[in-house]
């Protein structure tokens, strides 16, 4: 699986968008870029996940460059609660059912201020 | 449902006791994974299972067995704790049939292991 490379924090105004970087420059074309975030002393949570296309949904949205060489996960009215460590994660897909492992790097600590 | 339940939340140990963390998952998953968390870390993976029936080691294996129970439930053993040991547990599970959800992995609440 591709190595990733994030920022060790990042800020950000309660209300304005979080934009976190990641750079995955080794990835390979069956590759796909996942993010968890993990609130204090919680579990991981899945966020999204992607290949190529940009993906939307109800928590966040992932713009992939069209090199596929970085990306960034967009928190677009972060609040209080994103205060999180937020996770890239680079990982190919294996068919047949197998496993799915997931490795997991230190992430980027995003901490929104009032 | 319930999602990923562990067992117990905190627990405290003596170096070379034994101790086995549990995991159950209700969501019908094929896959369940054992991650530790030291501080200021990331997870590393200590121990996976595809599919009932089958384990595999991950990243970080030594000094730990595990068990796929059933589906339902996945256990990690610690046989002989040592102070290394002390670490956050966190077991979670995933699908690989839902299209939508392929391979996003639920995580449980964790447990706190403090060996002295």
């Amino acid at each position: 699986d591709a190595k990733t490379t994030q920022p060790p924090s990042m800020d950000c105004a309660e209300g304005r968008a979080a934009n976190l970087p990641c750079n995955h420059s080794t990835i390979s074309g069956n590759e796909y870029v996942y993010w968890y975030r993990q609130i204090h002393s919680q579990g991981p949570q899945y966020i999204i996940h992607g290949l190529k296309n940009n993906e939307t949904n109800e928590m966040a949205s992932l713009i992939i460059t069209e090199d596929r060489k970085s990306s960034t996960l967009i928190l677009p009215h972060a609040t209080l609660r994103d205060t999180a460590v937020y996770y890239c994660i680079v990982r190919l897909r294996r068919s047949g059912g197998s496993n799915y492992k997931l490795t997991f790097g230190k992430g980027t600590l995003l901490t929104v201020n009032p | 449902n319930a999602g990923v339940t562990q067992t117990p939340k905190f627990q405290v140990l003596k170096t070379g006791q034994s101790m086995t963390l549990q995991c159950a998952q209700d969501m019908n998953h094929n896959s369940m994974y054992w991650y530790r968390q030291d501080p200021g870390m990331g997870l590393r993976l200590i121990y996976y299972s595809a599919s009932e029936g089958t384990t595999d080691k991950g990243e970080v294996p030594n000094g730990y067995n595990v068990s796929r129970l059933n589906k339902r439930e996945f256990s990690l053993r610690l046989e002989s704790a040592a102070p290394s040991q002390t670490s956050v547990y966190f077991c979670a599970s995933s699908t690989v049939h839902v299209a939508r959800a392929e391979n996003e992995q639920f995580f449980g609440p964790g447990t706190r292991l403090t060996v002295l």
